[in-house]
């Protein structure tokens, strides 16, 4: 079956400090990989997706994240973490383009001062 | 980007009464839209999936009765929740889908709550 794995529930980073949020999957074709922020009471914001080609892919607000076929992996990083980053975030994974997306439960970020 | 823009974001309702939240696609055609829910804390449940012009597709577990959901127009799609109960209160979220590249956008949410 598809699933999505955030293995962290929780991650407290200090402000400045490097991140990296872990995503796997289990899928059996080719996935579409998303990552998607959601701050509190709010929709979705899409930071990157992966469709195919280079496996290291930029997002917004400095956010990329890579794709590792052997272990089936969409991890997040950020070099440096701002306050504002606190928030939600979900990886997502599809099987093409338009269809409906399989989520994970989702790592809470939160930023210490 | 795209946008996509649901009404009303946040909605009390009583008990036993019917609630209708939109879902609309402002600047471009959706062949597809799809319905979340999302309770407190978790993660986003795919509900149904609407085409336009034809039934929607709704997940295992999903009360097809109960949800209503209608896709009359490439930039309409409506979810109603009929005879809301408590344990309907939730954090409902749609995406719509480009018709010519597929990509997905998703709605600010609408938050339902049943008294």
């Amino acid at each position: 079956a598809q699933s999505v794995t955030q293995p962290d529930i929780h991650i407290t980073v200090s402000e400045g400090a490097s991140l990296e949020l872990r995503c796997n999957y289990s899928y059996g074709a080719t996935p579409y990989l998303f990552w998607y922020v959601q701050s509190p009471g709010q929709g979705l914001q899409l930071l990157l997706k992966y469709f195919s080609g280079d496996t290291l892919v930029q997002g917004i607000k400095g956010f990329e994240a890579e794709f590792k076929r052997s272990q089936s992996s969409f991890n997040l990083r950020k070099p440096s973490v701002h306050w504002s980053d606190a928030a939600e975030y979900f990886c997502a994974v599809g099987d093409q383009a338009g269809t409906a997306l399989i989520f994970g439960k989702g790592t809470t970020l939160s930023v210490s001062s | 980007g795209a946008v996509v823009s649901q009404h009303p974001s946040r909605v009390i309702c009583k008990s036993g009464t019917s609630v209708k939240i939109e879902c609309r696609s402002l600047d471009f055609q959706a062949t597809t839209m799809f319905w979340y829910r999302q309770f407190p804390k978790q993660s986003l449940m795919l509900m149904a999936t609407s085409n336009e012009g034809s039934k929607a597709t709704y997940e295992q577990g999903v009360e097809k009765d109960k949800f209503l959901i209608n896709h009359a127009s490439l930039t309409l799609s409506t979810l109603t929740v009929t005879s809301a109960h408590p344990e309907d209160s939730s954090f409902y979220i749609c995406s719509a889908s480009i018709r010519n590249t597929g990509e997905l956008f998703f709605g600010e949410g609408s938050r339902l709550t049943v008294l």
